[in-house]
């Protein structure tokens, strides 16, 4: 079974300083990966996806992720935290025996300081 | 840009009542989903429909709840006898069919307050 493990419930940074979100899959066959972010009040919006091509993915807004098959991650990063930055992120796996279910982790709410 | 809306955006029931939540996914996707978002938990998968029927559903999804695509636009997902912990987020999403489609697009929510 595939499952999603996302460390930090909450994670607070500077404005400016680098955004460092952990995501770590399980998937028993290579998966599809996605992190999707939630505005407060808002629903799920993709930041990006990755899916067997270019392991290093860029998404909107300045973020990027990398896949890393040894390390089983696909943590999310931006290099300058900004305030609009502020809100929850989800790191969500698919796997590719065409189950159709996207399973999420337990988010992580990026705090910003200014 | 196209998107995926959901109404109503807030629905408060007694409980034992019947509630339909309704959504619009794009136009030309071919797949939908109903996913729900307890207070303060994750996002869970309930249900996935493709070609008119269920293609895949949870543990969650029992005989209390179904879905339904009553014309070419709408996708609902009906609880026939609401309890208090149906209440959550109630998110649908669709996605496209062909190669490289495998993105989810979701709608902004319906909450859902059974009382």
């Amino acid at each position: 079974a595939q499952s999603v493990t996302q460390l930090g419930s909450h994670v607070s940074v500077s404005e400016g300083a680098l955004v460092l979100l952990r995501c770590n899959y399980s998937s028993s066959v290579p998966p599809y990966l996605f992190w999707y972010v939630q505005y407060p009040n808002q629903g799920l919006q993709l930041l990006l996806k990755y899916t067997s091509a270019a392991t290093l993915v860029k998404g909107i807004n300045g973020f990027e992720a990398e896949f890393k098959k040894s390390e089983t991650s696909f943590h999310l990063t931006k290099p300058s935290a900004h305030m609009s930055d502020a809100a929850e992120y989800f790191c969500a796996v698919k796997d590719l025996r065409g189950n159709e279910k996207l399973t999420f982790g337990t988010g992580t709410r990026l705090t910003i300081i200014p | 840009e196209p998107e995926v809306t959901q109404t109503p955006s807030h629905q408060v029931t007694q409980m034992g009542q019947e509630v339909i939540l309704r959504c619009v996914p794009i136009s030309n996707h071919l797949y939908f989903y109903w996913y729900r978002q307890i207070l303060g938990q994750k996002v869970e998968f309930l249900v996935s429909f493709y070609n008119n029927e269920i293609s895949e559903k949870s543990e969650i999804f029992d005989d209390q709840f179904s879905v339904e695509r009553p014309d070419g636009s709408n996708f609902t997902l009906k609880i026939r006898s609401t309890k208090l912990e149906d209440s959550a987020m109630y998110f649908c999403a669709s996605r496209a069919s062909g190669v490289s489609q495998e993105t989810q697009y979701f709608g902004p929510g319906t909450r859902l307050l059974v009382l």
